[in-house]
């Protein structure tokens, strides 16, 4: 019963450097999603992908990308990264509108420091 | 973008007290989202609310569902150490599989 698993927990980048933060469901999701949490900044979208094949834009999307090439996986890439990236990430599914509720299941976070 | 205020921001209370937190918009939500987020784990939800007027317990937790649309409340009874954490509103507008959340009120409950 994994439901959303992320990985890694904890990482530490040099300003510079590009890494790939992983995110997997067991839930036959379609709707995946990014969130980054800041100290009195509440959760903000990142980016989000109603489906394989298909990602959008959220509200802070810059120096991020993503690709949604499975139904269970939704890998967050940064490419180069900056002290301003320095947050907690959260990596979140739901069941799309069709099936009537959207109900967001978050994982444990992933939480990172750009030095 | 669209944003949820969520007041208050922080709430120290005694064991055994009633909380009360609530989140409004200016824009009309179809669904609203309470979540719960312990130090070091994501959030997990705690109530949904899907019709106007709805009104939902799951344990001492009950919460609202605006008649405007535009609102939601949690109320926590008889608060205990263990709903110390950050609370959080989210909201869903028709047509849209994506989910605003509010800025969270912190919990603290004092033994």
């Amino acid at each position: 019963n994994a439901g959303v698993t992320q990985t890694p927990k904890f990482q530490v980048l040099k300003t510079g450097q590009s890494m790939t933060l992983q995110c997997a469901q067991d839930m036959n999701h379609e709707y995946m999603s990014w969130y980054r949490q800041d100290p009195g900044m509440g959760l903000r979208l990142i980016h989000y992908s109603v489906g394989a094949g298909i990602t959008d834009q959220g509200e802070v999307p810059n120096g991020y990308n993503v690709s949604r090439s499975t139904t269970e996986d939704f890998p967050l890439r940064l490419l180069s990264a900056a002290p301003s990236q320095t947050s907690v990430y959260f990596c979140a599914s739901s069941p799309n509108l069709r099936v009537g509720n959207t109900e967001a299941f978050f994982g444990q976070g992933t939480r990172l420091t750009v030095v | 973008g669209q944003q949820l205020n969520q007041s208050p921001q922080s709430m120290f209370i005694q064991e055994g007290e009633d909380v009360s937190m609530n989140c409004t918009s200016s824009s009309i939500f179809n669904t609203w989202l309470w979540y719960k987020q312990d130090p070091g784990e994501g959030p997990v939800l705690l109530i949904a609310l899907y019709k106007a007027g709805e009104l939902t317990s799951n344990g001492r937790l009950t919460a609202q569902f605006g008649i405007t649309r535009k609102d939601s409340f949690l109320n926590i009874s008889a608060s205990i150490p263990s709903d110390v954490g950050i609370y959080f509103c989210a909201g869903r507008q028709g047509g849209s599989e994506k989910l605003v959340f509010g800025k969270g009120t912190k919990l603290t409950v004092n033994p």
